[in-house]
């Protein structure tokens, strides 16, 4: 198993509180990516990074805001987290991206945030 | 219209049954992703492919590149299969990975 941690698994929080959700991995991967995951709508793209320093803005940004200073971790942040904030936010990594042979993805476990 | 849409949304089988969930994306892509997710649990890639055909165990995943088409086939279909199957394809033009809804599957003993 790829080895690749999220923290916390379980958070509940008030509304217009910050929030840092941790995704660490042991694997070296280049890429990194945090997605929410919500009914009926599956898997969305938060962010994702492609190295240190080097970050991007996936499809349902707003609100949010990442950080990758080291290889390993990638930290997901909610400045002022409000309702729809509430998810399970899904950290994965891969080697590469577009490459059939090292572009598969491994997720973490998730880490399910209310906000009340 | 969604770039990746999956069939059907639910389907309940027979344990045994021969299961076949397929994936429609209308994006160029460099590659195509099945994934596994058990009720509550983590998200688990099966295949990754870009042509032809992979098979582990007793899944089989196929891709058409000319028609943007893939399916998932489980044969001899056993209750632990029961769970989310998750298409996602990975676009050529700008390495934007795009995920399907899912299809949640079944398994009667």
């Amino acid at each position: 198993d790829a080895g690749i941690t999220q923290s916390p698994r379980h958070k509940v929080t008030e509304t217009g509180t910050p929030v840092t959700l941790r995704c660490h991995q042991t694997e070296n991967h280049r890429y990194m990516y945090w997605y929410r995951q919500d009914p009926g709508h599956g898997l969305r793209l938060i962010h994702y990074s492609y190295g240190v320093k080097d970050t991007d803005k996936g499809e349902v940004s707003d609100g949010y805001s990442v950080s990758r200073s080291k290889t390993e971790d990638f930290l997901l942040t909610l400045e002022s987290a409000t309702s729809s904030q509430t998810s399970v936010y899904f950290c994965a990594i891969s080697e590469s991206s577009g490459s059939a042979t090292t572009g598969e993805l491994f997720f973490g476990e998730g880490s399910r945030l209310t906000v009340l | 219209k969604n770039e990746v849409e999956q069939s059907p949304q639910n389907l309940t089988a027979q344990e045994g049954e021969f299961i076949t969930i397929n994936c429609s994306y209308s994006v160029g892509i460099s590659a195509l992703h099945w994934l596994q997710q058990h009720p509550g649990g983590g998200i688990v890639s099966l295949f990754m492919l870009s042509s032809g055909k992979k098979k582990h165990g007793r899944l089989i995943a196929t891709i058409n590149i000319q028609e943007k088409h893939s399916s998932l086939h489980i044969t001899a279909s056993h209750p632990r299969d029961s769970a989310v199957y998750i298409c996602a394809v990975t676009g050529r033009r700008d390495d934007k990975i795009i995920f399907g809804k899912g299809t949640r599957l079944h398994i009667l003993p």
